[in-house]
């Protein structure tokens, strides 16, 4: 499994776009990058997944360079309710073992 | 509603008193795993099912069993229980095709004197 490292914190303004980078230098050709987002109190939710280039949908956009050796996840326009903690993983196809990490607690400030 | 329950939500037990926490799902997923999140140290997988019957050790798998009789339940045991299994543990399923998409319970946080 591909290590991964992102930012131990974040913190941003109401109504900002938001980027954390994810570097994940060791990717393989059939690994994918997911992101979870972890609100306080609650366990991870799925947010986003993605192989190359960019991916959207109504919550977030991942974008990842041709090299795939790192990612970032774009938040747009962000509200305090985004305050969470967002982790980057490298998922492989065909193993069921799965590495969190730390995160990147993400704060956001009125 | 689709979910992952656990249960008991919080516990406090002393050291040796073996104990179960119970997760189950109602979504009809083949996958399930066990987490524990520590201060600093993150998410950490403990033990994963890929199906009924077939378990398999995470990354800290050590003073833990697991069982997967039923599709929807997959209890995590703690034979004997130390202090330093004191965390806040978290139950995942998901769909065999769809694996990546992990569904999380609201966890159990665990404290063992």
């Amino acid at each position: 499994l591909a290590k991964t490292t992102q930012p131990i914190s974040m913190d941003s303004y109401e109504g900002q776009e938001v980027n954390i980078t994810c570097s994940h230098n060791n990717i393989a050709t059939n690994d994918y990058i997911t992101w979870y987002q972890q609100f306080p109190s609650q366990g991870p939710r799925f947010i986003i997944q993605g192989y190359k280039t960019k991916v959207t949908n109504e919550v977030a956009s991942l974008f990842i360079p041709a090299d795939r050796k790192s990612s970032t996840l774009s938040l747009p326009r962000v509200s305090l309710s985004d305050t969470a903690v967002y982790y980057c993983l490298v998922t492989t196809s065909g193993t069921y073992k799965y590495i969190f990490g730390t995160g990147t607690r993400l704060k956001v400030l009125a | 509603e689709a979910q992952v329950t656990q249960n008991p939500r919080y516990l406090i037990t002393v050291t040796g008193k073996k104990l179960t926490v119970t997760c189950s799902q109602n979504m009809n997923h083949e996958y399930m795993s066990w987490y524990r999140q520590d201060p600093g140290l993150g998410l950490r997988q403990i033990y994963y099912s890929m199906n009924v019957e077939v378990t398999d050790k995470g990354d800290v798998p050590e003073g833990y069993k697991v069982s997967r009789k039923e599709k929807r339940n997959f209890p995590l045991i703690l034979e004997s229980p130390s202090p330093n299994q004191t965390s806040l543990y978290f139950c995942a399923s998901s769909l065999k095709e769809n694996r990546d998409t992990q569904y999380f319970g609201p966890g159990t946080r665990l404290t063992v004197l």
